[in-house]
């Protein structure tokens, strides 16, 4: 079993829908979480950065943590066409593994006009 | 300001070769990461470095793979006797610290034929 789970998809929504997208993790030790967004052929680039459990909002992106069901989530509202990314989760515990990350496979998103 | 650079952008070679992946790090930048991506996966963690000293090398798959930083700037993923197994997406990452986001790179298409 790996470490961070992620459904790859492929999820396929219209303009305007709202958007959850999740990642289960087995390693309590985990503290840091992180959402990433990756356009084809692009490295990796930071969306959402969360420590410990809670909720973060930032425009149209809401992150949600819980810690005790070893759940994340990320919710687009409003989604546009430009959205359409692989989304990857990932997570360190700042701890042993300091700077290390671990990424779930990434799921990929596309919304139609 | 200039972001992760990595060259090649593409890099085509026969099993058994050896190749060299660079990394140019965003200035000012100690801590520089490597990673991998195979095709729809999220990326695994191979190496970090903090300053010049190889922090953690646990993710490195096996002896065939080693990685410099000898000026704590610029970082050489150095790869022999490559086999088509290691035919992926090498992403380097760098960030202020350790403990800071993590900005990646585009990523060097890596095809071993």
């Amino acid at each position: 079993q790996k470490e961070v789970e992620q459904d790859p998809g492929p999820l396929s929504v219209p303009e305007g829908a709202i958007v959850s997208l999740n990642c289960t993790y087995s390693n309590s030790a985990f503290q840091y979480f992180m959402w990433y967004r990756q356009y084809s052929r692009k490295g990796p680039e930071l969306l959402m950065y969360t420590y410990s459990s809670g909720n973060k909002e930032d425009g149209r992106f809401t992150a949600q943590v819980d810690k005790s069901s070893k759940y994340i989530s990320l919710f687009i509202r409003d989604s546009q066409p430009s959205d359409s990314a692989t989304y990857l989760c990932a997570m360190s515990d700042r701890g042993s593994t300091l700077g290390r990350l671990y990424f779930g496979r990434g799921t990929q998103l596309t919304v139609w006009p | 300001g200039a972001g992760v650079s990595q060259t090649p952008s593409n890099k085509v070679t026969e099993k058994g070769k050896y190749v060299e992946l660079r990394c140019d790090p965003i200035s000012g930048h100690t801590a520089l990461y490597w990673y991998r991506q195979s095709l729809g996966q999220g990326p695994e963690f191979l190496i970090y470095f903090q300053g010049t000293g190889a922090a953690d090398d646990s993710g490195l798959p096996n002896d065939r793979f080693f990685a410099v930083r000898p000026e704590g700037s610029v970082s050489t993923l150095k790869i022999q006797r490559t086999e088509r197994g290691d035919s992926a997406v090498y992403l380097c990452a760098s960030s202020l610290t350790e403990a800071d986001t993590q900005y990646f790179g585009p990523g060097t298409r890596l095809t071993v034929l």
